[in-house]
Order: structure tokens, then C-alpha cells, then sequence
């Protein structure tokens, strides 16, 4: 098993919105739809986005989406808010019951 | 309303084993599949293995395997787990996080520990 890559850092300034790319394998992000999205703060604690590519959380604002398309899943966040700034993660299935996450990427609101 | 407290921080020798608790409340601990996730200082998060809390059945990443034991108490909802033969690259902050699907692994984490931050000496 391998991290699932993301790009290090993604920044933007409020009000736009933002990309962040988790690519993979056709053995994970490829064939399954068990991709999550987390949110963390320093010194925090996860938070989940995202659930199945695209299914959002009660309390998750709707600011945050998610989708798929082939080795690649995708977080856009719109409407970048202060308190976006935070590290970012995907996680995949990523067959025989494990699983696997990204290596993070660090959201910067300019 | 859930919550997962976790025992508190430790120092370790090289060689030596480490126990962290995850003690579950707010809702039926048997019904949904527990994760252990650990994050190096300034690392990313790296996925560990599961356990069934109703069977007791376990996964584990490969990295791991042979050095890791998942276990717990129904008694008392508690989920452990316990990584042995330490080394300094082991340092990291262990989160235990629970699966949302009840009775099967949905693959995402909707509740975390605090954290329990393992340190290792070089």
C-alpha cells in the first residue's frame, strides 16, 4: 500500500473556491466509491467532509463537495471562508478490508 | 451524545510495547467497527486496522502486522490497541475513530478520539 497523493498546498482567497485532487490506483480510489474527505485543524482532531465520493455529513456545510472520476477524487470547496484553513485528507478503500489514506494538503485562505 | 476518550500520553523505550485505551459512550459500542489511525509529528494520517467490537475479529494494515494487536472489552466499551517492539519512528499521535455503519465497515470515520500522543525516544 501506497499514500494516495495530493497536491502539498492549494490556496485561494475568500469568497473563490478551491480544487483538492487525491489520485490513486485502479485498485482503490479506481474501484471502489469508499472515498472520504477529513478536515483537520492543528492540534485537532479529524473532522469528516465527505463520505462515499459525495455524501456530506448533517452539519457539514454545503460549501464542501465531493466526486470521482476514474483513479481521481476530488474536493471543491466554494465560498473559501477563514476558518477553511486546515490540512486536508482523502482516504480510499482499498481492497482486503484496509484502507488507505492521502498524504494531506495544506489549504491556505489568503 | 458519542464520544471516544483515550487514555493519556506515553514514553516508551525502544523495544518496549504500548497499550492506548479508547473507552466509547453514547451509543451501543458492539454495533460498529472501530479504526486506529496514527499521525507522526507533522506527518499525515496513516491507517492502521480495525477491530469488530462484537466478534473481535481484526484487520490490519501490512505495515503492522506482527506488531499490532487490536482487542477490547464489551464490559466496559472499550477498544485497545497495542503496538509492540517500538522504535523511534513510531512517535506519533494514535487516534482511535469509529466506523458509522452499523454491523460492517462503511470505509469512513464519523467520531474521534482526542488523540494519544506516544512518544519513543531515538
Amino acid at each position: 500500500q501506497s499514500a494516495l497523493t495530493q497536491p502539498a498546498s492549494v490556496s485561494g482567497s475568500p469568497g473563490q473556491s478551491i480544487t483538492i485532487s487525491c489520485t490513486g490506483t485502479s485498485g482503490d480510489v479506481g474501484s471502489y466509491n469508499l472515498v472520504s474527505w477529513y478536515q483537520q485543524h492543528p492540534g485537532k482532531a479529524p473532522k469528516l467532509l465527505i463520505w462515499e465520493v459525495s455524501k456530506r455529513p448533517s452539519g457539514v456545510s454545503n460549501r464542501f463537495s465531493g466526486s470521482k472520476s476514474g483513479n481521481t477524487a476530488s474536493l471543491r470547496i466554494s465560498g473559501l471562508q477563514a476558518e477553511d484553513e486546515a490540512d486536508y485528507y482523502c482516504c480510499s478503500y482499498a481492497g482486503s478490508s484496509t484502507f488507505e489514506f492521502g498524504r494531506g494538503t495544506k489549504l491556505t485562505v489568503l | 451524545q458519542v464520544q471516544l476518550v483515550q487514555s493519556g500520553a506515553e514514553v516508551k523505550k525502544p523495544g518496549a510495547s504500548v497499550k492506548v485505551s479508547c473507552r466509547a459512550s453514547g451509543y451501543t459500542f458492539t454495533g460498529y467497527y472501530m479504526h486506529w489511525v496514527r499521525q507522526a509529528p507533522g506527518q499525515g494520517l496513516e491507517w492502521m486496522g480495525w477491530i469488530n467490537p462484537t466478534s473481535g475479529g481484526t484487520n490490519y494494515a501490512q505495515k503492522f502486522q506482527g506488531r499490532v494487536t487490536m482487542t477490547r472489552e464489551t464490559s466496559t466499551s472499550t477498544a485497545y490497541m497495542d503496538l509492540s517492539s517500538l522504535r523511534s519512528d513510531d512517535t506519533a499521535v494514535y487516534y482511535c475513530a469509529r466506523d458509522p455503519i452499523v454491523g460492517a465497515i462503511g470505509g469512513h470515520f464519523d467520531y474521534w478520539g482526542q488523540g494519544t500522543l506516544v512518544t519513543v525516544p531515538s
